[in-house]
């Protein structure tokens, strides 16, 4: 079934570790992007790919890194982990000038 | 850059009244236009979405307005209910390989019983 899927779900991780959180979508859309949103409250883009090999930062500044490297696959790390990145991080995809799907969200917290 | 401002950022009605929520875009070459309605602890979810070639778009409860001379659209639900609560977030976008959608930063609609 083509859908947008992110792991992990759930993070708990210690202070300095190095992170990635996985985006994955099969609905072979060009553009994916991730927001950080703490509950209920604004969607901020933090990266942005319009197609392979093409990322630009968000307008929320961002210690993460992401890579593209191939359509379906939109990767965010984290290189050293601090409790100021304690948040949700929406994975979401689109076509051009076409609906938007999210993933279901990492809720990540760093003790 | 292109910006999309929503409004109000809280809304509280009775059940059975309606609510609005207002949306003004930036760029003029935007052509899509969707609404997301985020349940609590969910992730968003389209409700509805209007192309930049109708004015007005319904869908049972829920109708979206465009006006593309003012720049702005608008999200109308009638005889609401509790289950309408949620966050609802608007959003802009235009045509071509570069652009993103761009989001409002979000409504929070409470629905009393």
């Amino acid at each position: 079934e083509a859908d947008i899927y992110q792991t992990p779900r759930y993070l708990v991780i210690g202070t300095g570790k190095k992170i990635t959180l996985e985006c994955s979508q099969t609905m072979g859309h060009d553009k994916m992007y991730w927001y950080q949103q703490d509950p209920g409250m604004e969607l901020h883009l933090i990266h942005y790919s319009y197609g392979v090999n093409s990322t630009e930062k968000g307008d929320l500044s961002s210690e993460s890194t992401v890579s593209r490297i191939r359509t379906e696959h939109f990767p965010l790390t984290l290189e050293s982990a601090r409790p100021s990145h304690t948040s949700q991080y929406l994975c979401a995809s689109s076509g051009d000038s076409t609906e938007a799907f999210f993933g279901q969200g990492t809720r990540l917290t760093v003790v | 850059g292109e910006n999309v401002e929503q409004h109000p950022s809280t809304l509280s009605v009775q059940e059975g009244d309606s609510a609005v929520i207002k949306c003004t875009y930036s760029d003029s070459a935007s052509n899509y236009f969707p609404w997301y309605k985020q349940e609590l602890g969910k992730r968003p979810q389209l409700i509805i979405d209007i192309r930049s070639n109708v004015g007005e778009k319904k869908d049972q409860r829920i109708a979206v307005t465009l006006n593309k001379t003012a720049k702005h659209f608008s999200l109308h639900i009638t005889e609401t209910q509790p289950e309408d609560s949620a966050v609802y977030f608007c959003a802009a976008s235009r045509s071509g390989g570069y652009n993103k959608l761009i989001f409002g930063a979000g409504t929070r609609l409470a629905v009393h019983p």
